[in-house]
């Protein structure tokens, strides 16, 4: 069973501030990572696929980088809307797994 | 456009059961698998099982089997969850998900498109 340590769980960004956040998987799962995007009340959106391919839809300020245990979902240049709550998810084993979840703030 | 539609919030005592449903429209509903997965207050996200809308195979969390059903009506595109012997952790949200489709003959297991969610409060 994969365990994932998804950091920050919260984190607070200026418009135009570039974003990390950091999903590390207990084993290796390739890239078998997938990065969502939720706002209270709605459904969660697919944001980023297999670690790095964007959804199509999906502002190219979002990219993911990672393959192995270690990956990073990055939003450049920030904007107020993407006030949400991210999570990670690995698709590699089961049972799938998440992670804690970052929820990110702008101020 | 593709929707999961679920049904409204369920209030329930220790023991009972509890069914969500998952209505799916804006795509064929027999061409993709549907998965469940709840959160907890202030817990992650938790994947509990899938059926293949088509021929309504199912593969469950070890956590949840023998516990939770997942079965669907073809006829009204909609997939259901059935959680049994409620105790208060299981008080979440649950969340329906429809399974990424398949290219090139390869199945992704993970979801593209999610529900809002089901609030399921289990008190005595």
């Amino acid at each position: 069973e994969t365990t994932l340590t998804q950091s920050p769980a919260f984190m607070s960004a200026t418009p135009g501030d570039k974003v990390n956040i950091s999903c590390k998987a207990s084993q290796d799962i390739d890239d078998d990572m997938n990065w969502y995007q939720q706002k209270p009340g709605e459904a969660a959106i697919f944001i980023i696929q297999e670690a790095t391919t964007l959804v199509p839809g999906i502002p190219p300020r979002f990219s993911g980088s990672g393959y192995g245990t270690d990956f990073t979902l990055t939003i450049n240049n920030i904007e107020s809307e993407d006030a949400a709550y991210y999570f990670c998810l690995q698709h590699d084993n089961f049972p799938l797994s998440f992670g804690q979840g970052t929820k990110v703030e702008i101020k | 456009q593709v929707q999961l539609v679920q049904s409204g919030a369920e209030v329930k005592k220790p023991g009972a059961s509890v069914k969500v449903s998952c209505k799916a429209s804006g795509y064929t509903f027999t061409s993709y698998a549907m998965h469940w997965v709840r959160q907890a207050p202030g817990q992650r996200l938790e994947w509990m099982g899938w059926i293949n809308a088509g021929n309504g195979n199912t593969k469950y969390s070890q956590k949840f089997q023998g516990r939770v059903t997942i079965t669907r009506d073809t006829s009204a595109s909609t997939a259901y969850m059935e959680l049994s012997s409620l105790r208060s952790e299981d008080t979440a949200v649950y969340y329906c998900a429809r399974r990424a489709r398949c290219t090139g003959g390869v199945c992704p297991y993970y979801m593209d498109v999610w529900g809002k969610g089901t609030t399921v409060t289990v008190s005595s």
